[in-house]
């Protein structure tokens, strides 16, 4: 157990609609990471958060946003889903602002859009 | 631009055996390494990790060798078990990237240990 946690651990919707992952870091860390794992494109990163601020993105959509709350736990919002955006969805947590640093990952969110 | 490879998507290996993960990354800039293993159904698991200053780092059972002169990495699992089976990735963090520690993933090799 990593000490990250995800919820839903599932989540099947349709086309059109709007869904919100959620994730709690590990109670030490204030950096908060996203990656999408799909089977053709493997772990891309997404978006880093800091204290709730955010400090990077990579191949973000702009259908997708996110964002870190004062207590850590971090929301990454997905709307107008597609067929493309079923995948598996990781949040993972460090302990520094920047730089390389060891992430922990949660169990993940498994997305279905039918 | 960025990327992380590995040479093989499938490693079988039979139990009790040495295995050995390789990955190729083509920014020579980046300054740490990490190994993730994956099981099904699971999120990526830290296994160990290296600076680029470094050439060889040691876990339990686990051993990272870094040669940035063919911008190579790789895993050894020693007596390689059962447990051992699972997609490892290898990701890297680009120098530069003082304001975030995102990593680029590798697209992951498959190990799987026959009994």
């Amino acid at each position: 157990d990593s000490g990250v946690t995800q919820t839903p651990k599932h989540l099947i919707t349709a086309t059109g609609q709007r869904v919100t992952l959620r994730c709690s870091p590990r109670s030490e860390d204030l950096s908060v990471y996203w990656y999408q794992q799909s089977l053709d494109q493997g772990l891309q990163f997404l978006i880093h958060y800091y204290n709730g601020e955010e400090r990077a993105k990579g191949n973000i959509l702009e259908r997708f946003s996110a964002q870190q709350f004062p207590d850590l736990h971090s929301e990454l919002n997905l709307s107008s889903l597609e067929l493309g955006d079923s995948a598996l969805y990781f949040c993972a947590s460090s302990g520094v602002a920047g730089g390389p640093d060891t992430q922990y990952f949660g169990p993940g969110t498994r997305l279905t859009v039918l | 631009g960025e990327s992380v490879g590995l040479h093989l998507p499938t490693l079988s290996v039979q139990e009790g055996d040495n295995s050995i993960i390789n990955c190729a990354y083509s920014n020579s800039a980046s300054d740490y390494f990490i190994w993730y293993k994956q099981e099904s159904g699971k999120g990526p698991q830290f296994i160990i990790d290296i600076r680029s200053n470094m050439d060889k780092r040691q876990g339990q059972r686990v051993t990272v060798l870094l040669n940035k002169t063919v911008k190579h990495l790789s895993l050894q699992i020693a007596a390689t078990q059962p447990g051992d089976s699972a997609v490892y990735f290898c990701a890297e963090t680009p120098l530069g990237s003082s304001n975030t520690g995102k990593l680029i993933f590798g697209q992951g090799t498959t190990l799987q240990v026959k009994p």
